[in-house]
């Protein structure tokens, strides 16, 4: 199957200051990527969707100018965490598909510790 | 709203059997469906996906069914090995979203 590269696979930061994940999709082009969060024992949370050379789209409940997206080319999405505080900390997935008929593919996922 | 149900308890077989797990969905007409898996600390693998006009996918020793009229997808593992143990996320789609249920538990026992 496609692969989808996420780093860094593991961060710890201090609270108040930002932290960035890069997702990219590396034997294919993904025009959408998606960013979820999951938290012990549940189950992903769609937190928004990422379009190419356009604004991410939020999902209800999500701050965007906490959580900001950009989606800079045809293979990479970065998702930046800004101001972080503790209740940031969890683990964050990125997902992309090569085109709207097919599966998506996920990243290895970025556990975030915001001491 | 959209509901998405999965076993909440884990599911424990024995090795060898077959392992039948559940995904019903509520409010949602999804044109597909698909299963990932997940192992702790990972992200979700994709298994298979099967879409609203085809009533069964196999790969493997993996089976999908997907029944539009009960609105439900049955996921199953014949001749389970312990590698099998993991939680196994259904995931309806329709339009750009991909959402998922809340996971089943697999161990399988050797």
């Amino acid at each position: 199957g496609a692969v989808v590269s996420q780093h860094p696979s593991r961060v710890i930061c201090k609270s108040g200051t930002s932290v960035k994940i890069e997702c990219r999709s590396l034997d294919f082009q993904a025009t959408t990527m998606f960013w979820y969060r999951q938290f012990p024992k549940q189950s992903l949370m769609l937190m928004a969707t990422s379009n190419e050379g356009s604004k991410a789209t939020y999902e209800q409940g999500v701050e965007k100018d906490k959580f900001l997206i950009n989606h800079a080319s045809l293979t990479l999405s970065t998702l930046t965490v800004t101001s972080a505080h503790p209740e940031d900390s969890s683990f964050y997935i990125c997902s992309a598909r090569p085109d709207r008929e097919t599966e998506a593919f996920f990243g290895q996922g970025t556990r975030l510790t915001v001491v | 709203s959209q509901k998405i149900e999965q076993n909440s308890e884990a599911l424990n077989i024995q090795e060898g059997k077959t392992a039948t797990l559940t995904c019903n969905y509520t409010n949602y007409s999804p044109a597909y469906l698909q299963w990932y898996r997940q192992d702790p600390g990972r992200g979700p693998v994709f298994l298979l996906l099967i879409r609203e006009n085809e009533k069964e996918k196999r790969k493997e020793r993996l089976k999908v069914t997907f029944d539009t009229t009960l609105k439900q997808s049955l996921f199953h593992i014949t001749a389970s090995q312990p590698a099998d143990s993991a939680t196994y996320l259904c995931a309806p789609r329709r339009g750009n979203k991909l959402v998922f249920g809340a996971g089943t538990i697999l161990r399988v026992k050797s």
